[in-house]
């Protein structure tokens, strides 16, 4: 079946950075894309942006713009998300999720299914 | 301040009919992106509930139903059960903002 395979929970310092990877199993990894979100404690979802697995274009919310990297690497089927400069607001679940759409033939205009169970990440000094 | 506007929450008795509504603009509903609805229980990651405004992935049981007018959607629950009670989130594209967004999410609590 269709899978996502996230890391564990991270703890960073501020002003750090933390690399979360999502490791998809159960379909042809290059032929979609795959989108990251993250919930702070308590609050709702917010999309940080998203990459195409089988070019590596990406597209960043504009909230993140210089601050996230999302990468990916087609070898193991994984992608990568990076954030920098880490702030105690940062401290989340960050949650990656294939866009149902074949990316050959659709946008990521696309519903999320499946999730990854999520990573949580805290800044604490 | 989310792009997509829901009720922060909304409640009902086992077995009524509840609605939740998302309200949008002209750059993402109203534009015509279809509007996708998940379900996030209590620590575990969202769960596609309704796709292209309409459409339930299999699994999903028809208590669940979803609309889309104008600029705004809406998630129809009925005959309500005591583990429909979740966080409900809706989410489309935004041609603005050139990126996915999500409602601020609707807490439904079964009385």
């Amino acid at each position: 079946q269709v899978q996502l395979v996230q890391s564990g929970a991270e703890v960073k310092k501020p002003g750090a950075s933390v690399k979360v990877s999502c490791t998809a199993s159960g379909y042809t990894f290059t032929n979609y894309g795959i989108h990251w979100v993250r919930q702070a404690p308590g609050q709702r979802l917010e999309w940080m942006g998203w990459i195409n697995a089988g070019n590596g274009n990406t597209k960043n919310s504009q909230k993140f713009q210089g601050r996230v990297t999302i990468t990916r690497d087609t070898s193991t089927s994984t992608a990568y998300m990076e954030v920098s400069s880490l702030r105690s607001e940062d401290t989340a679940v960050y949650y990656c999720a294939r866009d149902v759409g074949d990316i050959r033939w659709t946008p990521p205009y696309n519903s999320f299914d499946p999730w990854g169970r999520g990573t949580l990440v805290t800044v604490s000094s | 301040q989310s792009v997509l506007t829901q009720p922060p929450s909304v409640s009902g008795a086992p077995g009524q009919r509840v609605t939740i509504s998302c309200t949008g603009s002209s750059s993402n509903i109203g534009a015509g992106y279809d509007v996708h609805w998940y379900q996030q229980l209590p620590g575990i990651a969202p769960k596609l509930l309704i796709y292209g405004n309409s459409n339930r992935p299999s699994g999903v049981p028809d208590r669940f139903s979803g609309s889309k007018s104008g600029t705004s959607a809406s998630l129809a629950i009925t005959g309500l059960q005591a583990e429909d009670e979740a966080d409900y989130y809706c989410q489309s594209y935004d041609s603005s903002l050139t990126g996915s967004v999500f409602g601020g999410g609707t807490k439904l609590t079964v009385l």
